[in-house]
């Protein structure tokens, strides 16, 4: 079974909003990775934030680390129709190199 | 290569048959994954290889499904006696391993059984 889980499982906003999305996590980790997918075709990683880091920042992504609650959020700013995609968070605990995976947030960004 | 390459990037089998999806990963990466993921949902672990170590293969559905790594590079994902519930997109990643945690995607291998 699939450690994380996002929400919401799906999202549509206006172009030029932010969209928030919510990944929580159930065993200690070392980092959570977020990654984007396109069309039901290969992830494109965007952001990894340690366990030790609050908070991360990339472009118009913001990514935030809650270890206490073992949950994480991808903010998106001023978001544009390209960003329209799945968006997974990914974990890797421990010794144990393999990624668990959530089952994604998909988000529409309407023109 | 450049990236992460797997083959056929679409594949269109007869149910009963077997298939082989190919995957090449970043040349010097020692990790490497296979996930399954059917329309609309998550990826779902099949097989994780590390270097050198036994293969994780807690995710294969049934042992219809069977994977190998040769000289821990190119790896090979059979499916036998596949069935329509096999039909999904089967993605490929590979990562540095050891302190590298980013995995590389290949574009995946869109298998549909009629």
């Amino acid at each position: 079974s699939q450690q994380g889980e996002e929400d919401p499982q799906a999202l549509s906003i206006q172009e030029g909003e932010n969209a928030t999305m919510n990944c929580s996590y159930k065993t200690s980790i070392n980092n959570l990775q977020w990654y984007r997918q396109n069309s039901g075709r290969g992830l494109v990683h965007l952001i990894l934030i340690r366990s030790n880091e609050r908070e991360k920042h990339s472009g118009r992504l913001r990514v935030t680390l809650d270890t206490s609650k073992k949950s994480s959020s991808l903010l998106i700013t001023a978001s544009r129709a390209a960003d329209t995609a799945s968006y997974f968070c990914a974990t890797r605990a421990g010794n144990n190199r393999k990624l668990i995976w959530g089952l994604g947030t998909s988000l529409a960004v309407n023109p | 290569g450049a990236g992460v390459s797997q083959s056929p990037s679409n594949k269109v089998t007869e149910k009963g048959k077997d298939v082989e999806l190919r995957c090449d990963p970043i040349s010097g990466h020692t990790a490497l994954y296979w996930y399954r993921q059917s329309l609309g949902q998550g990826l779902e672990f099949l097989i994780y290889f590390q270097g050198n170590s036994a293969p994780d293969k807690s995710g294969l559905p049934s042992d219809r499904f069977s994977a190998e790594r040769t000289g821990g590079s190119v790896s090979t994902l059979t499916i036998q006696r596949t069935q329509q519930e096999d039909s999904a997109v089967y993605l490929c990643a590979s990562s540095p391993g050891q302190g590298a945690p980013e995995a590389f995607f290949g574009q995946g291998t869109r298998l549909t059984v009629v």
